[in-house]
């Protein structure tokens, strides 16, 4: 199974808004909407921002709004702020009944 | 509040044989699916094994499967994961996470902190 696709970074300016793109296949973004985004912040644990696509957990900032069309998701950060910068990781459930991630996208708030 | 602490890690030599232990607490257990997730040094995440609430189903990367085994004991609320014939690649920090319900492991809702397993000669 192969690793989902992300941009290696993105960069933006506070207040701005971003996305980042996280492309797969028919076997697993496509054949389900069971695609989650996590944050990781240097040296911790990463941290689930969005599943089901679209559904964020209990306390997570409504900045944070995820949406995916065929093969490939997207997690969009809005009102950037310097606390936003991290790894971000896309994942998914695949007809092989595995978990995908993406290799990751380093957001840079400049 | 949910807390998972995990134990075990440290320097194997390749082909050697390690347990790693997760010790739950803020939840009740055996109602969760529990997983490992690993990370390489400067790597990205991936997925390692999943178990469902009350060890009717585990699941399996490619990448481990036949030497890895992940089990349970929900009794002292305990994810544990045997390692054996270790290579060099599954160098790694190994999380221990839990899903949102009893066998739906396709996120990961809470994290530990991880523990770093380095295999080499």
């Amino acid at each position: 199974q192969s690793a989902l696709t992300q941009p290696a970074s993105v960069s933006g300016s506070p207040g701005q808004s971003i996305t980042i793109s996280c492309t797969g296949t028919s076997r697993d973004i496509g054949a389900y909407n069971y695609v989650s985004w996590y944050q990781q912040h240097p040296g911790r644990a990463p941290k689930l921002l969005i599943f089901d696509v679209t559904d964020r957990p209990s306390g997570v900032s409504n900045r944070f709004s995820g949406s995916k069309s065929g093969n490939t998701a997207s997690l969009t950060i809005s009102g950037l702020q310097a606390g936003d910068e991290a790894d971000y990781y896309c994942s998914s459930f695949t007809a092989s009944s595995t978990v995908v991630f993406g290799g990751g996208t380093k957001l840079t708030v400049l | 509040e949910v807390q998972l602490l995990e134990s075990g890690g440290g320097l194997i030599l390749p082909g050697g044989s390690l347990r790693l232990s997760c010790a739950a607490s803020g939840f009740v257990f055996t109602n969760y699916v529990m997983s490992w997730v690993r990370q390489a040094p400067g790597k990205g995440l991936e997925w390692v094994s999943s178990v469902s609430g009350g060890a009717y189903s585990t699941y399996y990367a490619d990448s481990v499967k036949g030497r890895f085994t992940l089990s349970r004991e929900d009794s002292k609320n305990t994810l544990y994961l045997q390692m054996n014939n270790l290579r060099v690649e599954d160098t790694a920090v190994y999380y221990c996470a839990r899903g949102k319900n009893f066998g739906d492991y396709r996120l990961f809702e809470y994290w530990g902190q991880g523990t770093l397993v380095t295999v080499s000669s």
